[in-house]
């Protein structure tokens, strides 16, 4: 099946600074990207959608200009948190479609904790 | 928008007993249901899904039922191992939507 890889599997990092996780598809093109933050015991939450060379498209409720959201290319989004504070603590997921099937696969996700 | 709704929240089976887990979902448009598995600390895994085009799908002790007039889908795991103990995910999107909606998820715990 699609691999889909995220770089760092975890981080701890003090407050104010700016964190940046990377989302790759290692085995396929992905023509849309999502970043999705999970509380524990609860679902996947939806904070963005990416596609290739555009602009992400936020859910409402989520700041784009503290959660920055780059798809550079077919095999790479980054998503940035920037000016971190201990609430935004969280196991960030991203996930990766290609064109069509439309099939969702999921990365194994970033524990973030901000001190 | 869609709306999925998942039950039950937990579920605890003996091991070699089956495991059904229900999804319902708002949008006749909806066309794509993936199923997910989650371990503890890990993301989320496609583990079957089902287009609206069938009714079912089955993949050696696992398989997917759809009724698309009462807007509901189901998975079903047979002889349960403990193994299968995870939290599982129904979601549902149509082509092109660009988003799926997920259910709150089911946490399955097979004892041995």
């Amino acid at each position: 099946g699609a691999v889909v890889s995220q770089h760092p599997s975890r981080v701890i990092c003090k407050s104010g600074t700016s964190v940046k996780i990377e989302c790759r598809s290692l085995d396929f093109q992905a023509t849309t990207m999502f970043w999705y933050r999970q509380f524990p015991k609860q679902s996947l939450m939806l904070m963005a959608t990416s596609n290739e060379g555009s602009k992400a498209t936020y859910e409402q409720g989520v700041e784009k200009d503290k959660f920055l959201i780059n798809h550079a290319s077919l095999t790479l989004s980054t998503l940035t948190v920037t000016s971190a504070h201990p609430e935004d603590s969280s196991f960030y997921i991203c996930s990766a479609r290609e064109g069509f099937p439309d099939t969702q696969y999921f990365g194994p996700g970033t524990r973030l904790t901000v001190l | 928008g869609e709306n999925v709704e998942q039950h039950p929240s937990t579920l605890s089976v003996q091991e070699g007993d089956s495991a059904v887990i229900k999804c319902t979902y708002s949008d006749s448009a909806s066309n794509y249901f993936p199923w997910y598995k989650q371990e503890l600390g890990k993301g989320p895994q496609l583990i079957i899904d089902i287009r609206s085009n069938v009714g079912e799908k089955k993949d050696q002790r696992i398989a997917v039922t759809l009724n698309k007039t009462a807007k509901h889908f189901s998975l079903h795991i047979t002889e349960t191992q403990p193994e299968d103990s995870a939290v599982y995910f129904c979601a549902a999107s149509y082509t092109n939507a660009g988003k799926s909606t997920f259910g709150d998820g089911t946490t399955l715990t097979v004892k041995p």
